[in-house]
């Protein structure tokens, strides 16, 4: 059973670039032609969708963050990463990884979620 | 604002059934299928419903869902405590070529 798992800083301050690194395990990265995916939950609040990738490195993001987002994949560490520059308080959230193999299929496997403070 | 509108808030004793709405428009569920979630208090979102009405191995078949037109809805029949938690709806946005996600609805079991 493939696991995520999110690493990365806990606190990062304004106007710097918050990165976050998603290691799968159980499975290959490559294998199975899965999505990547970002997405993130403020406290109290709803999930939104960042941005995914594919094995082959062909990304989508969501257009309301799109500016700022880069999500890149490290076949050989199994792992994906998300960068988003610029960040202000309200991108304080938890940040988690998922995927999905096809849209019909849904976000079938998450990672348990990394909780990043945009502070001073 | 979520893409998705969901009720903030729903509720059902013991043993009854509750349903939760999820609207969109023809850019997301009138076009492509939704996928519900299941969100315990301090846990990551569990994978409910996909592909409209499929359940994933191990969700018991007490959680169904449902389409019609730019609408879904999820139903959970014989409510246990153990089903108080948020719900979330999901789907692909053809125009904005990502996925959206309704704001997610408390379910209180009484």
């Amino acid at each position: 059973q493939v696991q995520l798992q999110e690493s990365g800083p806990g606190l990062v301050k304004p106007s710097q670039t918050l990165s976050l690194t998603c290691t799968v395990s159980g499975g290959s990265i490559s294998s199975g032609s899965y999505y990547w995916s970002w997405i993130r939950q403020p406290a109290g609040k709803g999930l939104e969708w960042i941005g995914r990738i594919y094995t082959s490195g062909s990304t989508n993001y969501n257009p309301s963050l799109k500016s700022r987002v880069t999500i890149s994949v490290d076949t050989s560490k199994n792992q994906f990463s998300l960068k988003l520059s610029s960040v202000t308080a309200v991108d304080t959230a938890t940040y988690y990884c998922a995927r999905y193999r096809s849209i019909a299929a849904g976000f079938d496997s998450w990672g348990q979620g990394t909780l990043v403070t945009v502070s001073s | 604002q979520s893409v998705l509108t969901q009720p903030p808030s729903a509720s059902g004793a013991p043993g009854q059934r509750a349903t939760i709405s999820c609207s969109g428009s023809s850019s997301n569920i009138g076009s492509n299928t939704v996928s519900w979630y299941q969100q315990l208090p301090g846990t990551a979102p569990k994978l409910l419903i996909y592909n409209n009405n499929q359940r994933p191995s191990g969700v018991p078949d007490r959680f169904s869902g449902s389409q019609s037109g730019t609408s879904d809805s999820l139903a959970i029949s014989g409510l246990q405590s153990e089903d108080e938690a948020d719900y979330y709806c999901a789907a692909w946005d053809d125009s904005l070529n990502g996925w959206v996600f309704g704001g997610g609805t408390k379910l209180t079991v009484l």
